[in-house]
C-alpha cells in the first residue's frame, strides 16, 4: 500500500494566524483527500484534491478557509487560513491504495492546536 | 447525500466474547464497505472491507456482512482480545465523478481482561 508522509504531526497556533499541511506519497495518486477530525469525532471530508484541476470542497468548507493546493501526483497541501479555536482538530490526508483500488490509506496526521 | 449510522456508540465486552457493530447506509449507489480501527493517538488503519458482489468476508477473527437489499453492513469480531480495544469506523462509498468515502460516527470497543 502507498506510504504517506504528513507534517507537521501537530502545532500550537495563534488565532488569526494560517497552518499550512503537507501530505508527500510514495506513489503516483490520481485524488488526495483532505479529512478534518474533531476531538472524539468521525472524519469528514473536507476536499477531495486532483492534480490539475481545482480541489472539490464538502459542503459547510470553502476555499478561502481551506486552500488547497495538488501541484503534481505526489504531493499536495492544505492551509487552515485565519485560525480560530474552533478549527482546533486533527487533520488527516488520504489516498486511494493500489492494487486493491479502492482501500484508501491514511497519513498520520497534523494535530492542531488554536489558542 | 450518503448518510452512514453507526451503533452502537460504545460497546464494552469481555475478552473471548464477540462484538458486533452495525452499520446502515442510504445510498443504493454505494458499492465498498470499509471498516477501520483507530487507536488513540493514531491514525484509522483499515481493518477490512468489503464489495457490493459479495454478502461475506472473513479474515481470521475479523468478518464483514452485506445485506445490499436492506443496506446495512456489520462487523464481527470473534474471541475479542484487549488489543482489540479502539475506536471502529464504517465507510460507504459514494460516487459523484470520483468515488469517495463516507464514514459512521464510530465505535468504541473495550474488551475487559
Amino acid at each position: 500500500s502507498a506510504v504517506i508522509s504528513q507534517k507537521p504531526s501537530r502545532d500550537i497556533c495563534q488565532r488569526g494566524t494560517s497552518l499550512t499541511i503537507q501530505c508527500q506519497v510514495d506513489s503516483q495518486v490520481t485524488m488526495m483527500f483532505w479529512y478534518r477530525q474533531q476531538p472524539g469525532q468521525s472524519l469528514t471530508l473536507i476536499a477531495t484534491a486532483n492534480q490539475g484541476s481545482e480541489a472539490t470542497y464538502e459542503s459547510g468548507f470553502v476555499i478561502d478557509k481551506f486552500p488547497i493546493s495538488r501541484p503534481n501526483l505526489t504531493f499536495s497541501t492544505l492551509t487552515v487560513s485565519n485560525m480560530s479555536p474552533e478549527d482546533s482538530s486533527i487533520y488527516l490526508c488520504s489516498v486511494e491504495t493500489a492494487p486493491t483500488r479502492y482501500g484508501y490509506t491514511f497519513g498520520s496526521g497534523t494535530r492542531l492546536t488554536v489558542v | 447525500g450518503e448518510n452512514v449510522e453507526q451503533h452502537p456508540s460504545t460497546l464494552s465486552v469481555q475478552e473471548g466474547d464477540s462484538a458486533v457493530i452495525k452499520c446502515t447506509y442510504s445510498d443504493s449507489a454505494s458499492n465498498y464497505f470499509p471498516w477501520y480501527k483507530q487507536e488513540l493517538g493514531k491514525r484509522p488503519q483499515l481493518i477490512i472491507d468489503i464489495r457490493s458482489n459479495v454478502g461475506e468476508k472473513k479474515d481470521q477473527r475479523i468478518a464483514v456482512t452485506l445485506n445490499k437489499t436492506a443496506k446495512h453492513f456489520s462487523l464481527h469480531i470473534t474471541e475479542t482480545q484487549p488489543e482489540d480495544s479502539a475506536v471502529y469506523f464504517c465507510a460507504a462509498s459514494i460516487s459523484t465523478g470520483f468515488q469517495k468515502l463516507v464514514f459512521g460516527t464510530g465505535t468504541r470497543l473495550l474488551v475487559s481482561p
